[in-house]
């Protein structure tokens, strides 16, 4: 069975340009989850969806971040405008329904704003 | 506020010597907690889930355990393979159940 995909696995860009990150959620699962990962913060979490509805957006750091699921199989992560701060690792991750199901994680976009 | 910590934050250890990384956590009751690992460039692949005191879990060389305050991964016989950074996670509390608050990792290197 296919994981979550993600694309793209790279992605450099200049300060100020917009960054579109996109993700396939594992088939059936109900729940999606954007991370971010850096050196100084380890993991974070971003957003998260429960059947395509964003339920919890407390950790998206500003204004600059937004997120949508418009259906259950493809969610996006836009930065708009990129700053050189939002480099870092991002990974969406599944799970089968809400609550603390295992959470299954994509292999992750790098992005690096110069 | 949950907060987990991982030890150490590196170990090398040659082929064949076992050993065990720490997870201690402060949470205000125990919801379960995973244990991932991450190779570099990947993201992280899920090895265990514990959800009470004394349970443990096995795969392959890795076994964990869970008592009230920390949980352990034990390595026995490692392999160069094995060589990855092993995080743990516990869930939040009440309807935030799916918040994970991870701890920053240990970095596992088996020398061959």
């Amino acid at each position: 069975d296919a994981g979550v995909i993600q694309s793209p696995r790279h992605e450099v860009t200049e300060m100020g340009q917009e960054v579109t990150l996109r993700c396939k959620p594992i088939s059936g699962h109900n729940s999606l989850f954007w991370y971010r990962q850096t050196m100084m913060r380890g993991l974070e979490l971003l957003i998260y969806f429960n059947n395509n509805v964003p339920i919890d957006d407390s950790g998206m750091p500003e204004d600059r971040f937004s997120a949508k699921m418009p259906n259950a199989s493809f969610s996006t992560l836009k930065i708009q405008p990129s700053e050189p701060r939002d480099s870092a690792v991002y990974f969406c991750a599944s799970s089968l329904s809400r609550g603390s199901e295992t959470q299954y994680f994509g292999p992750g976009t790098r992005l690096l704003v110069l | 506020e949950d907060q987990v910590t991982q030890s150490p934050e590196a170990l090398r250890l040659q082929e064949g010597e076992s050993s065990s990384l720490n997870c201690s956590y402060t949470v205000s009751g125990l919801r379960g907690l995973f244990w991932y690992r991450q190779d570099p460039g990947k993201g992280p692949e899920f090895l265990f889930t514990l959800y009470s005191a004394g349970e443990e879990k096995e795969k392959e060389r890795l076994k964990a355990t869970l008592t009230k305050k920390e949980s352990f991964l034990h390595i026995t016989a490692p392999k160069p393979e094995d060589s990855a950074t092993y995080l743990c996670a516990v869930p939040g509390s009440g309807g935030s159940n799916y918040k994970l608050t991870f701890g920053k990792g240990t970095l596992l290197t088996v020398n061959p």
